[in-house]
């Protein structure tokens, strides 16, 4: 049972667009969401978060928003860049608690 | 140390055999978390360890997996008479308490390749 679930295994953009990576949740108890991003031979690091009490986030270039009614979230790259060329894992928890529930994964590719 | 260290990186074993995964949190922080990532997979949940509370162990495939967090520091994953099918990346991570809000911090990992 998949309860986060990132449909597109990848995704290719160019420089100085914009890139969207979309998460869909099954758990209406998970009320907080994270995104990590992974380079090769490397582990996740974090990269941005949102709790449901908000429906957007904004850290620099990255932008999570939240559609609770849809149970969607999605991560927006502006203007992608070719070092954020990277699997990016979305994740999401019950409660703010310890437990991460991760996506499968989407591999951005950003070429110059 | 600075970040949260794995050992070994890398891990060949024959098929029947018992391994040791080893994992060193970063100082201070008080919750432990393994996951797994299996080729083309997302990360796994397999155990969170958080203070002196009893492990979270919901995520563990089986009972040959086993893990230990000695003194609230280090971790050890173990895993009996392996299969083919517990080749995979297994990462550990740690944070600072049981809220994720700033996210885990992820070692490299341990690639374990089981032939």
């Amino acid at each position: 049972d998949q309860q986060v679930k990132q449909n597109s295994p990848s995704l290719s953009v160019q420089e100085g667009r914009i890139s969207i990576l979309n998460c869909d949740y099954t758990n209406s108890m998970f009320d907080y969401f994270l995104w990590y991003k992974k380079y090769p031979a490397e582990g996740p690091t974090f990269l941005i978060s949102i709790s449901s009490i908000k429906d957007k986030n904004e850290d620099g270039r990255f932008t999570v928003f939240l559609n609770k009614s849809a149970k969607h979230l999605s991560l927006h790259i502006v203007p992608s860049q070719p070092g954020d060329s990277a699997v990016y894992f979305c994740a999401a928890s019950v409660s703010n608690t310890g437990k991460l529930i991760f996506g499968q994964g989407t591999t951005l590719q950003v070429k110059p | 140390g600075a970040g949260v260290s794995q050992s070994p990186s890398n891990k060949v074993t024959e098929k029947g055999k018992d391994v040791e995964l080893r994992c060193d949190p970063i100082s201070g922080h008080t919750a432990l978390y393994w996951y797994r990532q299996s080729l083309g997979q997302g990360l796994e949940f397999l155990i969170y360890f958080q203070g002196n509370s009893a492990p979270d162990k919901s995520g563990l495939p089986s009972d040959r997996f086993s893990a230990e967090r000695t003194g609230g520091s280090v971790s050890t994953l173990t895993i009996q008479r392996t299969q083919q099918e517990d080749s995979a990346v297994y990462l550990c991570a740690s944070s600072t308490g049981d809220r994720v809000t700033y996210g885990y911090t992820f070692g490299s990992g341990t690639r374990l390749t089981v032939v």
